[in-house]
């Protein structure tokens, strides 16, 4: 069955650093892999996806993510973070019916 | 874009009583879902429908049952409702195709059972 690892529960970092949250996922064929954000009390918005292609997904907000086969990867990126961007982070793969599995989401705490 | 809304958006209710949440669509997406979000948890799937009266279960789908008997509606039940079952809980959609694909999320219901 298909699964999601994100290892960091929690991170910080300053504002203006760069940012990379880890996605590590286990599915049998070409996954369609997913990074959403999710704001206090807020629903999820997404941030990109990738589904085949170049391997390197440009997203809204500033955020970019590489998808590596080979490391079973899909981590998130962005040059420089905001103060806005502090917020939950959820990767995702599609599996089996089109149902979309989670990982545990990271916390993202940015510090001015 | 496709229209989802639940309801209702928050909920207390007592342990042992009965409760349903509604997702409502408004275009003819087949797929539609449930999901539980609970910290340190992520989200996970209760229950998922892939057509009218055609529903299968997900990892968390104990206490929860589901009916479907119009494309647009999709009613997640819990039948006795229980304390571990407080909760925010979301409804998708599957949308698009290709490139354009990908899912859409209502605003969640926040269920508080004491």
């Amino acid at each position: 069955a298909q699964s999601v690892t994100q290892p960091d529960i929690h991170i910080t970092v300053s504002e203006g650093a760069s940012l990379e949250l880890r996605c590590n996922y286990s599915y049998g064929a070409t996954p369609y892999l997913f990074w959403y954000v999710q704001s206090p009390g807020q629903g999820l918005q997404l941030l990109l996806k990738y589904f085949s292609g170049d391997t390197l997904v440009q997203g809204i907000k500033g955020f970019e993510a590489e998808f590596k086969r080979s490391q079973s990867s899909f981590n998130l990126r962005k040059p420089s973070v905001h103060w806005s961007d502090a917020a939950e982070y959820f990767c995702a793969v599609q599996g089996g019916s089109e149902k979309l599995v989670f990982g545990k989401g990271t916390k993202l705490t940015v510090n001015p | 874009d496709a229209g989802i809304t639940q309801s209702p958006r928050h909920k207390v209710t007592e342990t042992g009583t009965p409760v349903t949440l509604r997702c409502h669509q408004t275009e003819n997406h087949r797929y539609m879902y449930w999901y539980r979000q609970d910290p340190g948890h992520g989200l996970r799937l209760i229950h998922y429908s892939y057509g009218v009266k055609d529903t299968d279960k997900g990892e968390v789908s104990d206490g929860y049952s589901v009916s479907r008997s119009k494309t647009e509606d999709f009613l997640l039940t819990l039948e006795s409702a229980t304390s571990s079952q407080t909760s925010v809980y979301f409804c998708a959609i599957s949308v698009g195709y290709r490139e354009d694909y990908g899912y859409t999320f209502g605003s969640g219901t926040r269920l508080t059972v004491v």
